[in-house]
């Protein structure tokens, strides 16, 4: 069974569109993760939910938001997309907050978002 | 401003040496430090947790290091086998608890049959 499952695995849209991508975590983790990879392969964190909770809001636009309906799912709506989105998204989970002992982090298998 | 370097940015290696990947850390104020693989088109797999009190962490034939120090971590690799083929990034998490990860470019490793 797959630990941290997001969808869709490739999402091609054209510019101004809105669009989502969901992530469910079976591990029963209190922390999850929504991290943003560049062309560069340069890793940044883009936001944080612990127990439904909002902790971390890195320099995100606010055409960006994350939904967590519940602590094992955290989704990621994006509206009027444009060009400098595209990147691959990868949701990941925790045991435990940042920095604390339990912070090993799951990764799902990522979302490559292409905006034309 | 922490920024995390990795160097070599890719390694090719003949199947059973052992090997070293490098990562280095300018602000040495860190919480821990995570060594990560990450396989074409997929997510990240953790593989070793380091905690700034602690010098290194073992798993199989890994065998992570931390000089908090000098800024710098290594990731030995003994053995290596074609599947460790892989790119190894290494992250950073600042000292406070409110810190984010900071990743590195990453190594990409292939090991040759």
């Amino acid at each position: 069974d797959t630990a941290v499952s997001q969808t869709p695995k490739y999402l091609v849209t054209q510019m101004g569109n809105d669009k989502s991508i969901k992530c469910e975590q079976n591990l029963g983790h209190d922390t999850m993760y929504w991290y943003k990879q560049d062309s560069k392969k340069f890793l940044k964190i883009m936001f944080s939910y612990n127990n439904k909770e909002l902790i971390i809001n890195e320099t995100v636009p606010n055409r960006f938001s994350p939904k967590s309906p519940d602590k094992a799912h955290l989704n990621l709506h994006i509206n009027s997309l444009e060009l400098g989105d595209s990147a691959v998204y990868f949701c990941a989970s925790s045991q435990g907050a940042m920095g604390t002992a339990n912070e090993k982090l799951f990764f799902g298998s990522g979302t490559q978002l292409s905006v034309l | 401003k922490q920024e995390v370097t990795q160097i070599p940015a890719a390694l090719s290696v003949p199947e059973g040496e052992n090997l070293v990947l490098n990562c280095s850390f300018t602000d040495s104020a860190i919480y821990n430090l995570q060594w990560f693989r990450q396989d074409p088109g997929k997510g990240l797999t953790s593989l070793l947790l380091i905690q700034s009190s602690q010098r290194e962490q073992t798993s199989g034939r890994l065998n992570a290091s931390l000089d908090k120090s000098s800024g710098r971590s290594t990731l030995y690799i003994a053995a290596s086998q074609p599947g460790d083929s892989a790119t190894y990034l290494c992250a950073v998490r600042r000292s406070s608890n409110t810190g984010k990860l900071i990743f590195g470019q990453g190594t990409t490793l292939q090991v040759k049959p």
